[in-house]
């Protein structure tokens, strides 16, 4: 078990607003992922990190921003909500799959449910 | 970069019937394979994967996936579908020289029909 968390699991704001939301996890892995889910369009990287203030952007990343300030805890952030960023927001990390092949797994948080007035 | 194509976002099929659940990548190289499923209002489990050893996976729940390198394919399958298996899946590539990049499908919602 990874041991991600994700907070808060569902929230409602309005257009305007800033919104954070945490994705905490408790084995130390380098690599965490912030992906959203929308009907019709499965899951689209945002951001990533793959290390403590080391981040990346990802195929949908305008209008999101991350911190990595420890380990642990991989922050998105939306400095203005807008109704098209209501959407399932999933974080995850990469760890190894084990058996020597080299390749890793993503290990899913449970979701937050962002809806954007 | 990566394409992963999934045929038909939906799929219904009786129960007691033969589950088949379409994935092709698109990569001159074999990539890591892999199958997620997501339970309604939950997050994303891991199904199986494809790590270049048995080209045919067997995964939780009865579930398997046969990587075929000439049709770019990994298609999942159950040969008698439960009521339970009533979900939506998703099929994801890693290219084995990033280690840490992954691509996915749009995803395949499964109907089992009593």
């Amino acid at each position: 078990d990874a041991g991600i968390t994700q907070s808060p699991r569902h929230k409602v704001t309005e257009t305007g607003t800033p919104v954070t939301l945490r994705c905490h996890q408790t084995e130390n892995h380098r690599y965490m992922y912030w992906y959203r889910q929308d009907p019709g369009h499965g899951l689209r990287l945002i951001h990533y990190s793959y290390g403590v203030k080391d981040t990346d952007k990802g195929e949908v990343s305008d209008g999101y921003s991350v911190s990595r300030s420890k380990t642990e805890d991989f922050l998105l952030t939306l400095e203005s909500a807008t109704s098209s960023q209501t959407s399932v927001y999933f974080c995850a990390i990469s760890e190894s799959s084990g058996g020597g092949s080299g390749a890793n797994v993503l290990t899913f948080g449970a979701g937050s449910r962002l809806t954007v007035l | 970069a990566q394409s992963v194509t999934q045929l038909g976002s939906h799929v219904s099929v009786s129960e007691g019937a033969l589950v088949l659940l379409r994935c092709n990548y698109s990569s001159s190289v074999p990539p890591y394979l892999f199958w997620y499923v997501q339970y309604p209002n939950q997050g994303l489990q891991l199904l199986l994967k494809y790590t270049s050893a048995a080209t045919l996976v067997k995964g939780i729940n009865g579930f398997e996936a046969e990587f075929k390198k000439s049709e770019t394919s990994f298609h999942l399958t159950k040969p008698s579908a439960h009521m339970s298996d009533a979900a939506e899946y998703f099929c994801a590539v890693s290219p084995p020289n990033t280690g840490n990049q992954f691509y996915f499908g749009t995803g395949t919602s499964l109907t089992v029909i009593p």
